[in-house]
């Protein structure tokens, strides 16, 4: 799987959109883009993915690049319940494909 | 639709004892993934399981180190004659299977194991 870099944390402000940069520029052309969250100790949350098309559910939307070298998760409307790590993961959609989590990114929401 | 259950979760055991991890996946669900996560740590895959069958064990580590996914049940994640370094939080995720738009997979709440 490509490899992805994300920075290591991040503030942003109650109620604003917060937008999580993720590279991935070795990604390969079967490779989808998987965002996950990890809010504290508990078990990682599902947000949302997508391979080249912008997409959005009710939690965040997901905006790709064309070059598919990058993308950036947006969570429109943070609130305090969003303070967690977020990890950009890159994969081949297929059944038995370990995630393989980085660092992620630590975000606060402030009040 | 329950979502992904395990248990306990927290588990105290002493050194030498044995560990015993239980995974229920998400109704319809038939595929079970073990994560294990060490203190101040990222989550690292552990091992991959379907129905009766181990299919990639890569994350494993050689010794102490088993799982089992029986035709009926919860998959069980084993540790024998635990040590302090297998103090860790142990996620466990399934997905349906098949491949396609329906392989994500989803988390458990975790086991935090502590030895002692």
């Amino acid at each position: 799987d490509a490899k992805t870099t994300q920075p290591t944390s991040m503030d942003c402000a109650e109620g604003r959109a917060a937008n999580l940069p993720c590279n991935h520029s070795t990604i390969s052309g079967n490779e989808y883009v998987y965002w996950y969250r990890q809010i504290h100790s508990q078990g990682p949350q599902y947000i949302i993915h997508g391979l080249k098309n912008n997409e959005t559910n009710e939690m965040a939307s997901l905006i790709i690049t064309e070059d598919r070298k990058s993308s950036t998760l947006i969570l429109p409307h943070a609130t305090l319940r969003d303070t967690a790590v977020y990890y950009c993961i890159v994969r081949v959609r297929a059944a038995g494909n370990k995630l393989t989590f980085g660092g992620g990114t630590r975000v606060l929401v402030k009040p | 639709n329950a979502g992904v259950m395990q248990n306990p979760r927290h588990l105290v055991r002493r050194r030498g004892q044995e560990a015993r991890l239980r995974c229920s996946p998400m109704k319809g669900h038939s595929h079970v993934y073990w994560y294990r996560q060490l203190p101040e740590e990222g989550l690292k895959f552990m091992v991959y399981l379907q129905k009766e069958n181990i299919i990639d064990e890569s994350g494993m580590p050689k010794e102490r180190f088993s799982a089992e996914f029986p035709k009926e049940g919860p998959s069980i994640l084993r540790i024998q004659q635990v040590v302090r370094g297998d103090s860790a939080a142990y996620f466990c995720a399934s997905s349906p299977g098949g491949g396609g738009s329906t392989d994500t997979q989803y988390f458990g709440p975790g086991t935090r194991l502590t030895v002692l």
